[in-house]
């Protein structure tokens, strides 16, 4: 079945510092949402990417799906603490069946 | 705009007890999805609804897990009986079900179950 891999699992940095997480399917994506759960919250979404070799941007935040629809990333520029979470992929799949990654924690030191 | 309400928010339950949880999606959602996440982890499906028929059931464990959506508006999804393995967080969301590949989810609170 398909199967979303995302690394690292934990990534700690110090504030100001860039950060990115990867995301990986074993099977060609129709999209792939992003989404954060700050600590003890439930996930919200952040993006959507559905064109091969997209990128969208928002402030800090860039998003790229790749062109073989199979990985994105997401990357965080200067961060701040407000920033703080876990970072989840949802791999879309052409038979509608949605996989979340098992995301990436952010900390950051202040 | 109200957004998904879930109840209740914790609930602590002795091994083999049942359990129940509610779930109102945001209004005019006809598609109504049920995770389970444990610490550390990504959500995982149990069961995703359009409008009240279950189209997406593979990974509910169905031996104790039951849910239902009787008139395409809130949902319960139920554990009989529960077992400690099923602390875990119980999310429930929704999305507008206009375009089912590329909706976005709207996630609620969250259960937290605690099996004694």
């Amino acid at each position: 079945g398909q199967q979303v891999m995302q690394i690292p699992q934990y990534q700690h940095v110090q504030e100001g510092e860039d950060f990115t997480t990867y995301c990986n399917s074993s099977t060609t994506l129709s999209n792939i949402q992003w989404y954060k759960q700050r600590p003890g919250g439930h996930p919200v979404f952040l993006i959507q990417l559905v064109k091969s070799g997209e990128v969208k941007k928002q402030k800090r935040l860039t998003f790229q799906f790749g062109e073989a629809k199979k990985n994105s990333s997401l990357h965080i520029t200067a961060t701040q603490t407000t920033d703080v979470g876990t970072y989840f992929c949802v791999g879309g799949g052409s038979n509608y069946k949605l996989t979340f990654g098992k995301g990436t924690l952010l900390t950051v030191n202040p | 705009e109200a957004g998904v309400v879930q109840s209740p928010r914790y609930k602590i339950i002795e091994k083999k007890q049942p359990v129940a949880f509610w779930c109102n999606p945001i209004s005019g959602h006809n598609t109504l999805y049920w995770y389970l996440q444990n610490l550390g982890q990504g959500p995982e499906l149990l069961i995703r609804y359009e409008n009240e028929e279950a189209v997406d059931d593979s990974q509910l464990p169905k031996d104790r897990f039951s849910a239902e959506r009787l008139k395409g508006v809130d949902s319960t999804l139920k554990i009989q009986p529960a077992e400690l393995g099923d602390s875990a967080v119980y999310l429930c969301a929704s999305s507008p079900g206009l375009r089912v590949r590329t909706d976005t989810q709207y996630f609620g609170p969250g259960t937290r179950l605690t099996v004694l």
